[in-house]
């Protein structure tokens, strides 16, 4: 049972160039989020999809935008990557859209925006 | 902004002793849960406490809610050196659909 797989595990891009983070999930959960972390703040909320073909916006979503292609998967896309986009990004899941069970993560993307 | 808040910001104990983190924030929740991050890892889930109840203990791992006081604690007792990770409280609120994780408190086991 894999869980919660993301790829890829690090990327470096430049400034301007677009790319697209890859999630997917095996546990047949409804709800998926894309979180960033951050040195001293957490992880603070992009995206979420509370279930297939919907999505809504988190705490920070400028300049990113989202995909819910089916159950299984949710990708994050950045457009125009910029500096302040480097970061440690979490994809996770959960049962329900008011989570009372608990959110699995996947274990990261390292993103570099030089 | 964060809702939730953990404090201290760092904590290093010796193995065997026990080890308390809080974890404050602002507005009315369904739930407050407990999560681990190893380094260069993902989120662990530890534990979930209702807003209906005061405690609830796991293991090793005793979780309070006070909601009176808009607060949370979670204690490890006799700590292993496994333990060293950085410990997350996220809040769900009643007001705001969404899972709100607070900056972390670092933990460091010392054999």
């Amino acid at each position: 049972n894999a869980g919660v797989t993301q790829t890829p595990k690090f990327q470096v891009l430049k400034t301007g160039q677009s790319m697209t983070l890859q999630c997917a999930q095996d546990m047949n959960h409804n709800s998926m989020y894309w979180y960033r972390q951050d040195p001293g703040m957490g992880l603070r909320l992009i995206y979420y999809s509370a279930s297939e073909g919907t999505t809504d916006k988190g705490e920070v979503p400028n300049g990113y935008n989202v995909s819910r292609l089916n159950k299984r998967e949710f990708s994050l896309r950045l457009e125009s990557a910029a500096p302040s986009q480097t970061s440690v990004y979490f994809c996770a899941s959960s049962e329900q859209r008011r989570p009372n069970t608990e959110a699995f993560f996947g274990q990261g993307t390292r993103l570099t925006v030089v | 902004s964060q809702q939730g808040e953990e404090d201290p910001q760092a904590l290093s104990i010796q193995e065997g002793e026990n080890a308390t983190m809080n974890c404050s924030y602002k507005t009315s929740i369904n739930n407050l849960q407990w999560y681990r991050q190893n380094s260069g890892r993902g989120l662990v889930h530890l534990i979930l406490i209702r807003s209906n109840e005061r405690e609830k203990h796991s293991g090793r791992l005793r979780v309070t809610l006070d909601t009176s006081k808009k607060s949370s604690s979670l204690l490890i007792t006799a700590s292993r050196a496994a333990d060293t990770a950085s410990y997350f409280c996220a809040t769900d609120r009643t007001s705001y659909d969404k899972v709100i994780f607070g900056p972390g408190t670092s933990l460091s086991v010392i054999p």
